[in-house]
């Protein structure tokens, strides 16, 4: 198993563009959540799915979407990039029975200039 | 959900035991003690969880008090790549899918 895994490793973007963070697993695993991490601040939940065609949003969600159509992939959109999202960002997996047990991502180390 | 309390960093010798507490004085009768590591730029690992009972697996063994508020996760022999920020993370049955990271404990294991 390749376990979870995000593209890309980095990305540089200009204030206002759009792109894509790509998370996918083949664990099965009906949870999925993105993450971002900032310097001393510990990680924030941005959305999280319970399974396909289901999302939610976490503590952080503004500025970004998701979707799910698969139970496999969990992609996270910045609709207008802005330097304030400038972070990394984690995709995480779980069973549905065993949601606080996640699989984490290695992360896209995302940069808005 | 209970808050959890964590020294910011600490150091342990390479070869002992690394004991790493955790308080969690509002831990409710449901709630899970987790933890979890995260080495330098990588992404989180989870370790082990516990309700009341100590737990062990393969990486590590957490004690949880008898009143349960407070734990400690022991690395039985730490080595230099157990070097990493470790979560302490309190979540009930039925929370809210959400696993809230605080700022955790940033252990060091010296040579």
């Amino acid at each position: 198993n390749a376990g979870v895994t995000q593209t890309p490793k980095f990305q540089v973007l200009k204030t206002g563009q759009s792109m894509t963070l790509q998370c996918a697993q083949d664990m099965n695993h009906e949870y999925m959540s993105w993450y971002r991490q900032d310097p001393g601040m510990g990680l924030r939940l941005i959305h999280y799915s319970v399974g396909a065609g289901i999302t939610d949003q976490g503590e952080v969600p503004n500025g970004y979407n998701v979707s799910r159509s698969t139970t496999e992939d969990f992609p996270l959109r910045l609709l207008s990039a802005a330097p304030s999202q400038t972070s990394v960002y984690f995709c995480a997996s779980s069973r549905q029975g065993a949601v606080y047990e996640q699989f984490f991502g290695p992360g896209t180390r995302l940069t808005v200039l | 959900d209970a808050k959890t309390t964590q020294p910011p960093s600490m150091d342990c010798a390479e070869g002992r035991a690394a004991n790493l507490p955790c308080n969690h004085s509002t831990i409710s009768g449901n709630e899970y003690v987790y933890w979890y590591r995260q080495i330098h730029s990588q992404g989180p690992q989870y370790i082990i969880h516990g309700l009341k009972n100590n737990e062990t697996n393969e990486m590590a063994s957490l004690i949880i008090t008898e009143d349960r508020k407070s734990s400690t996760l022991i690395l039985p022999h730490a080595t230099l790549r157990d070097t990493a920020v470790y979560y302490c993370i309190v979540r009930g049955v039925y929370g809210n899918n959400r696993l809230a990271f605080g700022k955790g404990n940033q252990v060091v294991v010296i040579p």
